[in-house]
């Protein structure tokens, strides 16, 4: 079954500090892996989009790292700010000719002052 | 400004009040789709339009319909809306269906079906 998981499911961190987010995937075939961003009450916008040969990319203090062999991607991001809190959605693109996603269910992600 | 919008964005009917949520697109892209968004739940597909005059089902039609008459329009429509299609739902556009291409978001509607 085509499955997208994320965790942690929340997470707490104070202004200034990293983390880093988690995505696993069954997705088959793949195509490409993204990140998005969903403020509440928001669309989601995307952050990265990662292809197969591609192990790390970039986002202003946004870094994605995607290890096909494993399935896994991270989220990293880097001096966290108030404006960060939001929910980060893992999605993987299956290469079906056409565009078929399949999302995670996200982690929701609140920097505290 | 490149932008999808929805509208409503908020809206709260009745069972069986037939429905229309609206969306467009300024950017000419040829793909475009609806999801809806539960608790606990990733995003799911319910129609997505390759082109005008292109539709097909997605992960979750049962109880939807849409057209594209035009290339900047998807309207979804619920013929018959039950409390079950309670939640919250996004446009999204791209400018092609191949797997690369970058899907854009509208902001969401917030339909409550009472």
């Amino acid at each position: 079954k085509n499955q997208v998981e994320q965790s942690p499911q929340s997470l707490i961190i104070l202004e200034g500090k990293n983390c880093t987010l988690q995505c696993n995937y069954t997705v088959s075939p793949f195509s490409n892996l993204r990140w998005y961003k969903q403020d509440t009450g928001r669309g989601p916008v995307s952050l990265t989009i990662m292809t197969f040969s591609e192990n790390t990319k970039s986002n202003g203090r946004y870094t994605a790292t995607l290890d096909a062999d494993t399935k896994q991607s991270s989220l990293h991001i880097t001096a966290s700010q108030l404006s960060d809190s939001a929910s980060y959605i893992c999605v993987v693109s299956m290469n079906t000719g056409f565009q078929k996603l399949v999302f995670g269910t996200g982690t929701r992600l609140l920097v505290s002052p | 400004e490149a932008q999808v919008t929805q509208n409503p964005r908020y809206l709260i009917t009745v069972t069986g009040k037939k429905l229309t949520v609206t969306c467009s697109q300024n950017m000419n892209h040829e793909y475009m789709s609806w999801y809806r968004q539960d608790p606990g739940l990733g995003l799911r597909q319910i129609y997505y339009s390759m082109n005008v005059e292109v539709t097909d089902k997605g992960d979750v039609p049962e109880g939807y319909k849409v057209s594209r008459k035009e290339k900047r329009n998807f309207p979804l429509i619920l013929e018959s809306p039950s409390p079950n299609q309670t939640s919250l739902y996004f446009c999204a556009s791209s400018l092609s269906a191949g797997t690369s291409y970058e899907q854009y978001f509208g902001p969401g509607t917030r339909l409550t079906v009472t």
